[in-house]
Formats: C-alpha cells, sequence, structure tokens
C-alpha cells in the first residue's frame, strides 16, 4: 500500500522567497511520485514527475523536487516565489503493479504569496 | 493537443436522482481513471478503464459505476444520489504503463 503525508496544509511566504513543500511517501515497491497543482475551479495540473531516473527532478513554473529515498521525502522547492503561484499543491505516490495503477494523494498544501 | 473534457461542468440534482458525468481522454490516451475530491476527504480514486475493461477500483459503494467505449471515451454513473455525493469529479487519462495522468476541469455536483 501507498501513502503521503504533506506536512502543513498552509504555507505563506513573501514574493521573491524560497518556496519549500513537504511531502513524505510510504510504498512498499519502488514508489513513482509526482507532484500537481490546482488552482481555483480548475483541475490539476502535473508540475512535475519522478520515475526513477535522476533524483533530482525539474519541473514547470519553475518548480523542482529531490527524492530522497532515505527520508523517504519528496519535497518541492522554488527560489523565488511569483504571486501566480498562490494555489493548492498535491503531492502523489502511485506504484505499477502490471495491472494499472491509481494515485494516492495527500492532503495538500494551500500556498499563499504575500507581497 | 487538445486536453482532457469533461461534461458538464456544473450539475445540481436532488437526492434519489441519478447523475452521468462524461469524460473525454487526450487522443491517444487509453487509461482514464475518475477521482472524487471534496473538503472532508480530498482526493479519493474511484476506478480506471483501459480498453474499455475496468482495470483497478477504489473504496466506493456500488451506487459509483462507469464505463469506457471503444473511443476511450468514459462516463460515470452515481445513482440514488446522497447529500455526502456533493464534489469535484475529476477525470484524468494517460498513456499508460507510468505514464503521468492528466486532468480535466473537473465535473462540479451539488445535490440539493
Amino acid at each position: 500500500a501507498q501513502s503521503v503525508t504533506q506536512l502543513g496544509s498552509h504555507v505563506s511566504v513573501s514574493e521573491g522567497a524560497l518556496v519549500l513543500l513537504r511531502c513524505n511517501y510510504s510504498s512498499s515497491v519502488p514508489p513513482y511520485l509526482f507532484w500537481y497543482v490546482q488552482y481555483p475551479n480548475q483541475g490539476l495540473q502535473l508540475l512535475l514527475k519522478y520515475t526513477s531516473a535522476a533524483t533530482l527532478v525539474k519541473g514547470i513554473n519553475g518548480f523542482e523536487a529531490e527524492f530522497k529515498k532515505s527520508e523517504t521525502s519528496f519535497h518541492l522547492t522554488k527560489p523565488s516565489a511569483h504571486m501566480s503561484d498562490a494555489a493548492e499543491y498535491f503531492c502523489a505516490v502511485s506504484a505499477f503493479t502490471g495491472g494499472g495503477n491509481k494515485l494516492t494523494f495527500g492532503t495538500g498544501t494551500q500556498l499563499k504569496v504575500e507581497l | 493537443k487538445a486536453g482532457v473534457t469533461q461534461t458538464p461542468r456544473y450539475l445540481i440534482k436532488t437526492r434519489g436522482q441519478q447523475v452521468t458525468l462524461s469524460c473525454s481522454p487526450i487522443s491517444g490516451h487509453r487509461s482514464v481513471s475518475w477521482y472524487q475530491q471534496t473538503p472532508g476527504q480530498g482526493l479519493q480514486f474511484l476506478f480506471e478503464y483501459f480498453s474499455e475493461t475496468q482495470r483497478n477500483k477504489g473504496n466506493f459503494p456500488g451506487r459509483f459505476s462507469g464505463r469506457q467505449f471503444s473511443n476511450s471515451r468514459s462516463e460515470m454513473n452515481v445513482s440514488t444520489l446522497e447529500l455526502g455525493d456533493s464534489a469535484l469529479y475529476l477525470c484524468a487519462s494517460r498513456l499508460d504503463g507510468n505514464q503521468p495522468q492528466h486532468f480535466g476541469d473537473g465535473t462540479r455536483l451539488s445535490i440539493l
């Protein structure tokens, strides 16, 4: 079974500051990890994915995440926050079992960016 | 390339009714999954279809069902609606394997 824990349901940063959103996972098999972003009244947009290649993954809009197996973490970072980054962010894990897979999501982190 | 399209965007129903939601995947994608999003339970997996066959199912009652057509389009049906079924229903499609899922904008279902 897989699970994801996102620490901090709300994170507030100043514009231009570092963004750090935390995600820890649990998986009985090598995981595939994803970060999605959701803007109001919209679906989920894929930010980046980890699929057992490079441990540092670069995504869209300047975001990146580092897979750390020893810490079972996949934290999302962005060096400089922009007002347009304000949204809800979801970490998700999936495991391919040969018969299809499903995404298990964390509870989400609402990012607020202040002037 | 067009994204995942869900119709309708908004729907209002009353308790006891049934509803059908539609999802058109990205062209070429054969896998379609459905998720329910609520403030209390978050994002929960409903089911996945691939080549017209249900391949995975989440922990939802039998009132929730789905199907997939030969063109990969999918429908989700909920019968005997309850107040707790009010949610954003999201559809996602992917090529297969561990390719990422791409989501539509969802159907917001409100039960009165």
